[in-house]
């Protein structure tokens, strides 16, 4: 079974622009969810999507953004780009969302290196 | 909301020295517990992980962990490292119920010197 893939792997931006990034999870997972990893921060949690729907928010800006679509990927856009967004994004999936023992395993994918300069 | 301690934030070790990285959390309800490792240059990897039950687990490559619900603990342990342990590791924690998002510890990063 192929895993969870995300692209671009690399991405150069430059301040001010914006920048979408794509998650396509393990076949037959609903659930996506998205951190931004950096050095000293460890994961921080921005979005989980499942049925197309966001579930649960992290707290960043307004400038970053979600969606998830009916066969399951999911994009993530940064607008307006800062320094401070430089950092590794990764993208996991589950098979499933909601209460219970046992729901949360979650596969993550290569992430995505962002360099905002 | 919940929170992860991880207060090791670099730890070196000899091989064949034996491992224990420290994870614990806030939280009053049930909790999954979970430890993560990324090794150089490869996918965050789930390790082992507490669901139920026993609360000594085993995982992948002679790690294990227990889980002390008394102290709020999920320490990670390893009686002998290798070389190819050398990683960084994330303890992570999700609530059973509401519907809250995984929240991890901001991560141990393991050199172990040959």
């Amino acid at each position: 079974k192929a895993g969870v893939t995300q692209t671009p792997r690399y991405l150069i931006k430059t301040r001010g622009q914006q920048v979408t990034l794509s998650c396509s999870p393990i076949s037959g997972h609903r659930s996506v969810s998205w951190y931004q990893q950096t050095p000293g921060q460890g994961l921080q949690f921005l979005f989980e999507y499942f049925s197309e729907t966001q579930r649960n928010k992290g707290n960043f800006p307004g400038r970053f953004s979600g969606r998830q679509f009916s066969n399951s990927r999911s994009e993530m856009n940064v607008s307006t780009l800062e320094l401070g967004d430089s950092a590794l994004y990764l993208c996991a999936s589950s098979s499933a969302f909601g209460a219970g023992v046992g729901s949360y395993e979650q596969y993550f994918g290569p992430g995505t290196r962002l360099t905002v300069t | 909301a919940q929170s992860v301690s991880q207060h090791n934030h670099h730890v070196i070790l000899s091989e064949a020295a034996s491992l224990e990285l420290g994870c614990n959390y806030s939280y009053g309800g049930t909790v999954n517990l979970f430890w993560y490792v990324q090794y150089p240059g490869q996918h965050l990897q789930l390790l082992l992980k507490y669901f139920s039950g026993d609360p000594l687990v085993k995982g992948i490559k002679g790690f294990e962990a227990e889980f002390i619900k008394s102290k709020f603990s999920f320490n990670l342990r390893k009686p002998s490292v290798q070389w190819s342990d050398t990683a960084e590791y994330f303890c992570a924690v999700r609530p059973v119920f509401g519907n809250e998002k995984l929240t991890f510890g901001t991560g141990t990063r393991l050199t172990i010197i040959p």
